[in-house]
């Protein structure tokens, strides 16, 4: 079952903040965070594992709450590089299995 | 520099015909997913692999499409008969031998069948 997103878009100006969640109905071993500019493929940002960790690198960064399955994508100061579909990826046990939910588009202006 | 390697990259076929679709995955990756991505639902998991055995392909349409992994360095997705619907595009992503790691995706095969 697909993890849900939302928003499911989002329209910023370059420096402003914007928070992507996703919540799962089932337990949660990890969640990825994936995203994809038009037409390219998608790429890792970050995992997190269960434990309620918080990742981040340079302005973009990650928590998990485990107990209530979600997990929330921060993007602080956004840049026009940011723009792009946001993905969260559930992997629901310890066999591999990675659903994506169905994404956010994230555009940030000038 | 280590890639996934998807063909083809564009695929425009008549209904009823067979698509095969191929992926190479990353050289010691032995994690394959197969992902299909359209407007309404996003990326579809349909088929992952693990050792190269077939772990789930409940995301898969039985009747019409089959995954395989005839050795580590092919992963192939067949669409046969293939329909109008089936038209997306098509991801395949590998992943590392141990733990939970980082998913590195191909370019996708853009599939339209007419």
């Amino acid at each position: 079952q697909q993890p849900v997103q939302s928003p499911q878009a989002v329209i910023l100006r370059e420096g402003e903040d914007a928070v992507i969640n996703c919540s799962s109905s089932k337990a949660l071993y990890s969640v990825h965070w994936y995203r994809q500019k038009h037409g390219e493929a998608p790429v890792f940002l970050m995992i997190l594992l269960k434990g309620g960790e918080q990742k981040g690198h340079d302005k973009i960064s990650a928590s998990f709450n485990e107990k209530k399955q979600q997990s929330s994508l921060y993007l602080t100061a956004s840049q026009l590089s940011y723009s792009g579909t946001y993905f969260c990826g559930a992997r629901g046990g310890s066999n591999y299995k990675l659903t994506f939910g169905k994404g956010t588009l994230l555009t940030v202006n000038p | 520099d280590a890639r996934v390697t998807q063909t083809p990259r564009d695929k425009v076929t008549e209904m009823g015909q067979e698509v095969t679709m191929r992926c190479q995955p990353i050289l010691g990756h032995n994690t394959v997913f197969w992902y299909r991505q359209t407007m309404m639902q996003g990326l579809e998991l349909l088929a992952y692999f693990r050792n190269r055995a077939p772990l789930d392909d409940s995301g898969m349409p039985k009747d019409r499409f089959s995954a395989e992994m005839p050795d580590a360095t092919l992963a192939t997705l067949k669409i046969q008969p293939s329909e109008p619907r089936d038209s997306a595009v098509y991801f395949c992503a590998s992943g590392p031998r141990e733990g939970d790691g980082e998913l590195f995706f191909g370019e996708g095969s853009r599939l339209t069948v007419l």
